[in-house]
């Protein structure tokens, strides 16, 4: 079964830095592109970033580009989002999602639960 | 970036009535179009991708189509479990870009 589970949010003042963290279960990890994508209370969906199964191809939402840095670590199932200078637009409930991609598609398959980030002082 | 518009905002049916949700994209996206249905404190969930893909395991009550700019999804029959709002994504182009979605009520 395929599982993941994001780890690291809370309660951060403006302007500090959080690193969230997403474990991949019931899946070759390694195979697949991962996204992170956000979405504020009560708002819609809001792509963040994607990073390709062996990390070529990075992409960032104008938003947070220069922020906030996707990462992965194959050998751990792990998937990361590292942000910096936090600002209270940034709280959210984030996702971390699955991706696949072909010549044809691009779709997110599997999705966490989330963890919320909340900025704050 | 492309925008993508969801109409309407909200919709009220009544169960076994045939929905249909509008997407708009501000430029051409070839298709290159998913769906996604979010309840209430859950995750999304994929339905549709590249336009009238279902996904597996969807019912196939659901189904999508389009192109250029304008795509639709239809539920052939609504059901009380589909109570949802849901969510159209580009990735023609990148950035990614979701509809603001659109919430389906029972009348």
């Amino acid at each position: 079964e395929v599982q993941l589970v994001e780890s690291g949010g809370g309660l951060v003042q403006p302007g500090r830095s959080l690193k969230l963290s997403c474990l991949a279960s019931g899946f070759t990890f390694s195979n697949y592109g991962m996204n992170w994508i956000r979405q504020a209370p009560g708002k819609g969906l809001e792509w963040v970033a994607s990073i390709s199964s062996s990390s070529s191809y990075i992409y960032y939402a104008d938003t947070v580009k220069g922020r906030f840095t996707i990462s992965r670590d194959n050998a751990k199932n792990t998937l990361y989002l590292q942000m910096t200078s936090l600002r209270s637009e940034d709280t959210a409930l984030y996702y971390c999602a699955r991706s696949v991609y072909t010549t044809d598609y691009y779709y997110s398959d599997y999705w966490g639960q989330g963890v919320m980030v909340t900025v704050s002082s | 970036d492309i925008q993508m518009t969801q109409s309407p905002s909200l919709l009220s049916a009544s169960v076994g009535d045939r929905v249909t949700l509008s997407c708009k994209a501000s430029q051409n996206i070839y298709k290159y179009l998913n769906w996604y249905q979010q309840k209430l404190g859950e995750a999304p969930k994929l339905l549709i991708y590249y336009t009238n893909s279902l996904q597996t395991g969807i019912p196939s009550r659901f189904s999508g189509s389009g192109s250029g700019t304008d795509y639709t999804l239809t539920i052939s029959s609504l059901q009380p479990e589909d109570v949802a709002t849901y969510f159209c994504q580009q990735y023609n182009s990148w950035p990614l870009t979701f509809g603001s979605g659109t919430k389906l009520e029972i009348k």
